[in-house]
């Protein structure tokens, strides 16, 4: 089974909007860690916000915030007043407990519309 | 302040030819890990080290082997490249502690013709 499930592959969001890229995970460890990336055209891989299991409220950095629905198993990333330099690649990744591994999904591509 | 480098950034190779991908991180990381992207699949994992002196097989070893030289350095050798093995190949490292993120380094865009 897929640790990681990203099911858009692409999304197109218009200059100023705000939008959601989900993320789906499994794992039967009460402890583990979610990270999102961004990857922009010049390939680079940007660690962007961190969610921990045990965390009460929702991460939030900047323009990006994390919902995190623990019993739903999904931790969406939400890009509020987008921008054109948002267009990218985004990635979702987890952590279990203690362990070495970062599991990711495959990506959702944005592209926002001027 | 480089972090996670590695080298080198292209590289062409026909089948058959070895090549040695370098990786060097400056952050005092335990953990560094050796991924392939190739499109659609997002980030596969090869192999990791998670500290000086060990090394574990990730989800695509097959073809590939490792050696962590130091706790710097972690390199990937291909000893006789496949034109599967066409991919960008990403260099991370990480604390061993459950909330720090993976560093990356650019990548090298490997073809193998």
């Amino acid at each position: 089974a897929q640790k990681i499930t990203q099911t858009q592959p692409g999304m197109f969001v218009q200059e100023k909007e705000a939008v959601t890229l989900d993320c789906t995970y499994d794992t039967s460890d009460p402890s583990y860690g979610l990270f999102w990336y961004k990857q922009p055209s010049s390939g680079e891989m940007i660690f962007l916000i961190y969610q921990g299991s045990y965390d009460q409220q929702n991460a939030t950095e900047g323009r990006y915030s994390l919902n995190f629905q623990k019993a739903r198993k999904s931790a969406n990333l939400v890009i509020s007043a987008s921008q054109l330099g948002d267009s990218a690649m985004y990635f979702c990744a987890m952590r279990e407990g203690t362990g070495n591994q970062f599991y990711f999904g495959t990506g959702t591509s944005l592209t926002v519309i001027p | 302040n480089a972090g996670v480098t590695q080298t080198p950034k292209f590289q062409v190779l026909k089948t058959g030819q070895s090549m040695t991908l370098q990786c060097a991180q400056d952050m005092n990381h335990n953990s560094m890990y050796w991924y392939r992207q190739d499109p659609g699949m997002g980030l596969r994992l090869i192999y990791y080290s998670a500290s000086e002196g060990t090394t574990d097989k990730g989800e695509v070893p097959n073809g590939y082997n490792v050696s962590r030289l130091n706790k710097r350095e972690f390199s990937l050798r291909l000893e006789s490249a496949a034109p599967s093995q066409t991919s960008v190949y990403f260099c991370a490292s990480s604390e061993f502690r459950g909330d720090s993120p993976l560093h990356f380094g650019n990548g090298t865009r490997l073809t193998v013709t």
